[in-house]
């Protein structure tokens, strides 16, 4: 069974940094593509980037409103994907998702982890 | 970027009833479309892929069509538990917009 797992949210103040992680099992981890998506409170859902896999010399793409700021990367030795975000805005404030990229596009979804900036 | 416009934002609708809900992309971007479903407090579900491909274990009521920029959901014999909102997205060209959702309620 496919198992994606997030941690590390929490609250942070604006200017702040903040590392969340995602387990994942079930799967040939190493395989994918992993993307990791957000939604604001009451709010839809942002694409915020994605990590290929080692094929594709594991290279990342951002959403405009967190590239420079955010940092997606992956130890495929661990099974974990990683977001580290720093400069923290309140914009940011969301619940983190973590995705599996299957056969054309996301299949699997963790069960999201809060990221609150405030101070 | 390429933005995806989804309609109606809401719908009412009765449980037995077949519905559409519409996304249309502001340029074309051939099949790469998904279609998700969310509960409330819940994480978004995989519905659709390549516009119209089931992903394992979605019930045949879920159908998707369209190729372009322009693409629909249909779900059929609505049930209690398929009362949700839906999203697209669009895979074709970085960054994966999605739509703003469209909100299934019973009537």
């Amino acid at each position: 069974e496919v198992q994606l797992v997030e941690s590390g949210g929490g609250l942070v103040q604006p200017g702040g940094s903040l590392r969340l992680s995602c387990a994942a099992s079930g799967f040939t981890f190493s395989d994918h593509y992993m993307d990791w998506v957000r939604q604001a409170p009451g709010k839809g859902l942002e694409w915020v980037g994605r990590t290929r896999n080692q094929a594709f010399s594991y290279t990342t793409e951002y959403a405009a409103s967190v590239k420079g700021r955010f940092t997606i990367s992956r130890d495929d030795s661990r099974n974990s994907l990683y977001l580290q975000m720093n400069s923290l805005k309140t914009e940011d404030t969301a619940v983190y998702y973590c995705v599996r990229i299957g056969t054309g596009n996301i299949d699997y979804w963790g069960q999201g982890t809060l990221v609150t900036v405030s101070s | 970027d390429i933005q995806m416009t989804q309609s109606p934002s809401s719908l009412s609708a009765s449980v037995g009833d077949r519905v559409t809900i519409t996304c249309r992309a502001s340029q074309g971007i051939s099949n790469y479309l998904a279609w998700f479903q969310q509960k409330p407090g819940k994480a978004p579900k995989s519905l659709i892929y390549a516009a119209s491909s089931l992903q394992s274990g979605v019930p045949s009521k879920f159908s998707g069509s369209g190729s372009g920029t322009d693409f629909t959901l249909t779900i059929s014999s609505l049930q209690p538990e398929d009362f949700a909102t839906y999203y697209c997205q669009q895979y074709n060209s970085y960054p994966h917009t999605f739509g703003q959702g469209t909100k299934l309620e019973i009537k």
